[in-house]
């Protein structure tokens, strides 16, 4: 069955520090992948997405995620971070044969100045 | 038009109470979804509706009861709740492929007393 597992419960950057996050994934065949952002209190944003194609793959708000199916993994990363990216971060993927969207446990970010 | 409408935002209700949630998006998506999401965890599904027809029940309690009267509103039928279904309740809608994202609510917070 699809799982998706985020090893790291929460994590914590200083502001302008790189950030990435983990994303490992369990899958037949060639997935598609989701990440996903949440505000306290807020519904989720779609950050980007891996359907096929190019690995690294280019979504909203300076954050990109690279596909390797070598290492299982579809990690986001982002060159420097804002306050305001302080949030819970889902990495998801779709079940087959249903409309369903399976996500990982989450990690939260947290950011000091 | 790319947004899901929650209404209320927060919701305080009795045990015997019965009230209603309500979810609306103009995407033209044909699918919809209620998740429930307990504090730092992730969203777990509860119903999905593929062309205004129940298609998944995660083996939800008859206290929730959906309805899909149209293909633009979802709604959520709540009737003696119990404290421990306090949580963010949160609508979706995606195109009805695997492959598609979903587009999620800012959420409704209900507390049950």
């Amino acid at each position: 069955a699809q799982s998706v597992t985020q090893p790291d419960i929460h994590i914590t950057v200083s502001e302008g520090a790189s950030l990435e996050l983990r994303c490992n994934y369990s899958y037949g065949a060639t997935p598609y992948l989701f990440w996903y952002v949440q505000s306290p209190g807020q519904g989720l944003q779609l950050l980007l997405k891996y359907f096929s194609g190019d690995t690294l793959v280019q979504g909203i708000k300076g954050f990109e995620a690279e596909f390797k199916r070598s290492q299982s993994s579809f990690n986001l990363r982002k060159p420097s971070v804002h306050w305001s990216d302080a949030a819970e971060y889902f990495c998801a993927v779709p079940y087959t044969g249903g409309f369903k969207t399976i996500f990982g446990a989450g990690t939260r970010l947290f950011v000091k100045a | 038009d790319t947004e899901v409408t929650q209404t209320p935002k927060h919701l305080v209700m009795g045990m015997t109470n019965k009230k209603s949630l309500k979810c609306e998006q103009h995407m033209g998506h044909r699918a919809m979804y209620w998740y429930k999401q307990k504090a730092k965890k992730p969203p777990e599904l509860m119903f999905v509706y593929s062309y205004e027809k129940l298609s998944i029940n995660e083996s939800v309690p008859s206290r929730f009861s959906p309805e899909c009267p149209n293909s633009s509103l979802l709604n959520l039928h709540l009737h003696a709740l119990q404290p421990e279904d306090s949580a963010l309740y949160l609508c979706a809608s995606s195109q009805p492929t695997e492959s598609s994202e979903a587009f999620f609510g800012q959420g409704t917070r209900l507390t049950v007393v």
